[in-house]
């Protein structure tokens, strides 16, 4: 089955500067790669996604970035605000996961004012 | 209201005690799941339901079974609750018909097992 690592685990940044979490997946048949912010006390919540056709996808600050080749997807947060604090969570689908995800470890995001 | 509900936000029971999670949802999705979240471990897959009548393991379904009384409920059980099944349990809810099959989360059950 699939198996997604995601790394950092925790993340401190300085509010306004950017911060990247990284994942890399084993199945090359994964088509599908979200990601989701979980804020404290709430369940993860989609906050982008990207297909295995598209390089790259941006919203705002948020972007992500896919390279097939090495089965790695990044997350790009620029201009870091207190609000972005939260646990990040890459994930994958597609392939033989038959419409389920594999999540990643999570990444605990801290932005200090 | 919230399109996902669980109940209850939080539980704490005592070793060998059965105990029931129940899940909600008014999104008219087919798709159902569990999953636990323990720190560093991310979010596991416990059970899915694609409709109705489908039931399927996953990953870690040891301990645990579900029954799906309808297309909106979906419920998880712990036959004989243990410490290590203390964590956080989310259900989620999908559509197959969106174009990405997007999985919406519930606020989740905070278990404690004493």
């Amino acid at each position: 089955g699939e198996n997604v690592e995601q790394h950092p685990s925790t993340l401190s940044v300085q509010e306004g500067d950017s911060a990247v979490i990284k994942c890399t997946y084993s199945d090359s048949a994964s088509n599908y790669f979200p990601w989701y912010k979980q804020e404290l006390g709430k369940g993860p919540q989609l906050i982008i996604d990207i297909r295995s056709n598209v390089g790259e996808k941006k919203d705002q600050r948020i972007a992500v970035t896919l390279n097939k080749t090495a089965k790695h997807f990044s997350l790009h947060i620029t201009e870091t605000q207190p609000e972005d604090s939260a646990v990040y969570f890459c994930a994958a689908k597609g392939g033989t996961s038959y419409g389920k995800l594999t999540f990643g470890q999570g990444t605990i995001l801290t932005v200090h004012p | 209201d919230a399109d996902v509900t669980q109940t209850p936000r939080n539980r704490i029971t005592k070793t060998g005690k059965r105990i029931m999670l129940e899940c909600s949802q008014t999104k008219g999705h087919d798709r159902m799941y569990w999953y636990r979240q323990d720190p560093g471990l991310g979010l596991r897959l416990i059970y899915y339901s694609f409709d109705v009548k489908d039931i399927n393991k996953g990953e870690i379904s040891d301990g645990y079974s579900v029954s799906r009384q309808a297309q909106a409920k979906f419920s998880l059980s712990l036959e004989s609750a243990i410490p290590n099944q203390t964590a956080l349990y989310f259900c989620a809810t999908s559509d197959p018909q969106e174009d990405t099959d997007t999985q919406y989360f519930g606020p989740g059950t905070r278990l404690t097992v004493l």
